[in-house]
């Protein structure tokens, strides 16, 4: 079942926060997070394990609350560099052997 | 060299053509994964090869036939594509079951069907 992201677009200026959320109606083993820039393929942010957990480096960091099926990635002073869509994966076993099911992914502008 | 290939980049056939896709991941990885990815559509799993054995069809028409010779290659085969078909084609690894599913994706295969 595809995991539901919300907002589907945000415009930003540089400097501002953004906050993009994951929710799933199934059990999760995992969410990963993506972003992808235009004609280029997904780049590998963070993966989060149940248990929930938070995770960062940088100006990004993400959580995922287990009993809620949620993850939120967080992005703090945003750059220009961060302009992208983010997906979110969630897997609902370990190891890789099903796959990812992406969410629709949210479009992220960031304006100087 | 990077660590998932892909080849072509850009592929233009006809509907009664036979094509391949190839990927070559350098990464050491397990499993290897096909998805589609179609404008205003999120990434479609396709299939899941763990240890060169196939562990999921995600309901794929039969004019796509996955081949994975060996750990580090994957090949999508095409006949009788239809103009839906259109998409970005992404190839993307993993560890597998030997150490988590982070995935690395490969640049993508840009295909028309005309």
């Amino acid at each position: 079942q595809q995991p539901v992201q919300s907002p589907q677009a945000v415009i930003l200026r540089e400097g501002e926060d953004a906050v993009i959320n994951c929710s799933s109606s199934k059990a999760l083993y995992s969410v990963h997070w993506y972003r992808q820039k235009h004609g280029e393929a997904p780049v590998f942010l963070m993966i989060l394990l149940k248990g929930g957990e938070q995770k960062g480096h940088d100006k990004i960091s993400a959580s995922f609350n287990e009993k809620k099926q949620q993850s939120s990635l967080y992005l703090t002073a945003s750059q220009l560099s961060y302009s992208g869509t983010y997906f979110c994966g969630t897997e609902r076993s370990g190891g890789g052997a099903d796959g990812l099911t992406f969410g629709k992914g949210t479009h992220l502008i960031i304006q100087p | 060299e990077t660590g998932v290939t892909q080849t072509p980049r850009h592929l233009v056939m006809g509907m009664t053509n036979k094509k391949s896709l190839k990927c070559e991941q350098h990464l050491g990885h397990n499993a290897m994964y096909w998805y589609k990815q179609s404008a205003k559509k999120p990434l479609e799993l396709m299939f899941v090869y763990n240890f060169k054995e196939q562990t999921e069809n995600n309901s794929v028409p039969s004019r796509f036939s996955p081949e994975c010779p060996n750990s580090s290659h994957l090949f999508l085969h095409l006949h009788t594509l239809q103009p839906e078909d259109s998409a970005l084609y992404l190839c993307a690894s993993s560890q597998g079951l030997a150490g988590g599913g982070t995935q690395y994706f490969g640049p993508g295969t840009r295909l028309t069907v005309l």
